[in-house]
């Protein structure tokens, strides 16, 4: 069964306004956790490494200000995308790593469309 | 930074025929090189995977090789189905930190 959930599985959104997503590992404490996004007929690109009890870490190019990542516990890590504009809409999904620290799972990621 | 090469983009098969699907990576400290199946929509899956201690794994109809000395390494389906058709993705990573991932193949299995 599924070991990452995503919440919620889709929304819009007026342009301008902020959307949180929540990423919850259902059966691992995950101390590190992965946000990737994802546009139409395209690869998965990372956007940043969530670490439990401290800052999240950004990839090159990712605004840090705009897309907020807060992994307040071991088990759920939130993206908060702030003043959504169309060209954020886009599939983000999380991932978390295994037992073994290189496997990763994804969630079922989210379908975030912005008018 | 680690640069993940894929090919085909596209791979159109007649049923029960082989697929295979190649990448290449950049950075040679990469040891980890996982394979993803993702339906229109939906979340990748994990298939299967290789660690740069071992040239070759096999589950069931499906196949990874690595070629550490050429940095490449491919995916191959046999007796392929239609619901094998999805977009496939390759990745690379080192020692636990960052994937990074081909640009996927789609492919189709034609019944």
């Amino acid at each position: 069964g599924a070991v990452v959930s995503q919440h919620p599985s889709w929304v819009i959104c007026k342009s301008g306004t902020s959307v949180k997503i929540e990423c919850r590992s259902l059966d691992f404490q995950a101390t590190t956790m992965f946000w990737y996004r994802q546009f139409p007929k395209q690869s998965l690109m990372l956007m940043a490494t969530s670490n439990e009890g401290s800052k999240a870490t950004y990839e090159q190019g990712v605004e840090k200000d705009k897309f907020l990542i807060n992994h307040a516990s071991l088990t759920l890590s939130t993206l908060t995308v702030t003043s959504a504009h169309p060209e954020d809409s886009s599939f983000y999904i999380c991932s978390r790593s295994g037992r073994a620290p290189d496997t990763q799972y994804f969630g079922p990621g989210t379908r975030l469309t912005v008018l | 930074g680690e640069n993940v090469e894929q090919h085909p983009s596209t791979l159109s098969v007649q049923e029960g025929d082989s697929a295979v699907i190649k990448c290449t990576y950049s950075d040679s400290a990469s040891n980890y090189f996982p394979w993803y199946k993702q339906e229109l929509g939906k979340r990748p899956q994990l298939i299967i995977d290789i660690r740069s201690n071992v040239g070759e794994k096999k589950d069931q109809r499906i196949a990874v090789t690595l070629n550490k000395t050429a940095k490449h390494f491919s995916l191959h389906i046999t007796e392929t189905q239609p619901e094998d058709s999805a977009v496939y993705f390759c990745a690379a990573s080192r020692d636990g930190n960052k994937l990074v991932f081909g640009a996927g193949t789609i492919l189709r299995v034609k019944s």
